[in-house]
């Protein structure tokens, strides 16, 4: 069965500082692979996906992510972050693309002025 | 209007109420979903619909009846709902050809159940 697994429940970075969100799975063949943003109140935006090729993927805002299969990981980087970027973030797997996503419980991010 | 539009944004019932919630896709995708999102609790996906048809049930309790007349258009039928049903519904859609999909999301609907 798939899982994810978000180890940080909540972070709290500066303004302008480096990010990296943990994201670790588990999944027996070759994952599809999603970052997911939301804002209060809103709905969930995808960032960036992995489906095969360059394990390092870039996607919106600024944010990349790293796919290492040694590790089962699918950590999200961002190299300076911006008070917009305050959110709660989602990593999920899914066998079938969209079809049959697994979500993390997901990491809320606080930006310190 | 563009994505995936939902209504009511919020939605207070009793218990012995019956509401629908509504969702409309305006992306020509195939594929209409309907997540749960609880505190504390990662999203759960309750119902897959493909070209309109049921393809996965996720052990959902029967006071939940999901409705998709076309590959546009999804409701979820309430009914006698419980307190702890409270959260906030997500609906999805994609387009599905290669299994290389990507889910978008609504904004959703705040359900309470009083």
């Amino acid at each position: 069965a798939q899982s994810v697994t978000q180890p940080d429940i909540h972070i709290t970075v500066s303004e302008g500082a480096s990010l990296e969100l943990r994201c670790n799975y588990s999944y027996g063949a070759t994952p599809y692979l999603f970052w997911y943003v939301q804002s209060p109140g809103q709905g969930l935006q995808l960032l960036l996906k992995y489906f095969s090729g360059d394990t390092l993927v870039q996607g919106i805002k600024g944010f990349e992510a790293e796919f290492k299969r040694s590790q089962s990981s699918f950590n999200l980087r961002k190299p300076s972050v911006h008070w917009s970027d305050a959110a709660e973030y989602f990593c999920a797997v899914g066998a079938k693309g969209a079809q049959k996503l697994v979500f993390g419980q997901g990491t809320r991010l606080t930006i310190n002025p | 209007e563009t994505g995936v539009t939902q209504t009511p944004r919020h939605l207070v019932m009793g218990m012995t109420n019956k509401k629908s919630l509504k969702c409309e896709q305006h992306l020509g995708h195939n594929a209409m979903y309907w997540y749960k999102q609880s505190a504390k609790k990662p999203l759960e996906l309750m119902f897959v619909y493909n070209f309109k048809e049921q393809t996965e049930n996720n052990s959902v309790p029967s006071r939940f009846s999901p409705e998709c007349p076309n590959s546009s258009h999804l409701f979820l039928h309430l009914h006698t709902l419980q307190p702890e049903d409270s959260a906030l519904y997500l609906c999805a859609s994609s387009q599905e050809r290669t299994g290389q999909s990507e889910a978008f999301f609504g904004q959703g609907t705040r359900l309470t159940v009083v």
